[in-house]
Formats: structure tokens, sequence, C-alpha cells
């Protein structure tokens, strides 16, 4: 059965500093992973897509990781700003539907 | 701007009632997914659709059906709604394909009495 795991399930950091979420995926066959995220009162938005071959992809503030041999994914966040408190969803897709995990929700304080 | 579109926002209904929650996109995507979020479960599929007259059962779809007459629209439609459907529902839409982007909804709260 294909999984998605996420951690940690939630993170309080100050306005300005960096995170990192961690993804695990199990999917296969595996086709790519997204990252998305979604702020309070609405749907999730996708910020980036890693696929097979790629390491490394940046998107402003946000890189996310894949490491295709370990099935791990991380979304850093760098210089963190209020608008980044959100939850943070990290998706798995292979030949059909995707998979996804629960969630980070990362709230940023001033 | 093509977009996708829930509405109800808000419900509030009572046990045993027939609830329909429209879905609209004007993406002309041929894949429509409806979810249920709820807190510690993240996103639940519910039911999905391939296309016109194509649906299929996702992991929660006890006591849910939907239909698809068109491209546009997939409602979701709970028979007899009881409180362990009080949730947050999501439709989303995608073109297809294996690097598909999924475009949520902006959802629906549902509470059921």
């Amino acid at each position: 059965k294909n999984q998605v795991e996420q951690s940690p399930q939630s993170l309080i950091i100050l306005e300005g500093k960096n995170c990192t979420l961690q993804c695990n995926y199990t999917v296969s066959p595996f086709s790519n992973l997204r990252w998305y995220k979604q702020d309070t009162g609405r749907g999730p938005v996708s910020l980036t897509i890693m696929t097979f071959s790629e390491n490394t992809k940046s998107n402003g503030r946000y890189t996310a990781t894949l490491d295709a041999d370990t099935k791990q994914s991380s979304l850093h966040i760098t210089a963190s700003q209020l608008s980044d408190s959100a939850s943070y969803i990290c998706v798995g897709q292979g030949s059909y539907i995707p998979t996804f995990g629960r969630g980070t929700s990362l709230i940023v304080h001033p | 701007d093509a977009e996708i579109t829930q509405s109800p926002r808000h419900k509030i209904t009572e046990t045993g009632r027939q609830v329909t929650l429209a879905c609209h996109q004007t993406w002309n995507h041929n894949n429509m997914f409806w979810y249920r979020q709820d807190l510690g479960h993240g996103l639940r599929l519910i039911h999905y659709s391939y296309g016109v007259q194509d649906t299929n059962k996702g992991e929660v779809s006890d006591g849910y059906s939907v239909s698809r007459s068109n491209t546009e629209d997939l409602p979701l439609t709970l028979e007899s709604a009881a409180s362990s459907q009080t949730s947050v529902y999501f439709c989303a839409s995608s073109e297809g394909g294996t690097n598909e982007k999924l475009f949520f909804g902006s959802g629906t709260q549902l509470s059921v009495l």
C-alpha cells in the first residue's frame, strides 16, 4: 500500500528563522512528489513538483529536495515570514491516484 | 481565469437528511476528485472521476455518491447525513497524466447535527 509520512506534525518558529519539513514516501511505481501549501480556510495550492531525476528545486524562499534512494523529500523555508503560517502537505504520485501525507502545521510567530 | 468553485461554503444539516455539495470547474479538466479533511487524518479521498459518466470509489466512500454528467461538474451527495460526516470537503480537478497538479476549491464546511 502506498504511504506518505510527514514530520514533524507541527512546528512553531520565529519570523526570520529557517525551517525544514520532512516527507518519507513509499509509492510504487513512483512518478513524482509534490509539496502543497494550505492556508487556513483555503484549499491546498501546489508549491513545487519533484520528479525522479531531480535532487533540488527552488521556488523563491522554498527549496525542495528529493532523495529517490532513501525515498525522502524535504521542504526548506528560508527567512520565514508570517504568511508562511500554513499546513504543508507532501503528495506522492504513482500511476494512479495521488497519496497524501497528513501535513505539517507551521506557525510563524513575530 | 479558469477556476474551481464549491458551494455552499458552509452548510448545517440534520442527521438523516440528504445533502448535495456542488463542485464546478472551468479548467476543462477530465479528472475530478472529492476529499474530506479531518484533524489527525489529513485529506482522504471519497470519490473520483476520470471523465463524463465515469465514477470511482475512494478510501472513504461509504455514505457518499457522485455523478458526472458533464465535464465541469461533480456533485457529491450524502444520501442520509450522519454526524460522522461532519467535516471540511474539498473538490479538486486535474488535467491528468503522471505529473498532474491538483487544483482545489476553497472547501465546504459541513456540520451534521
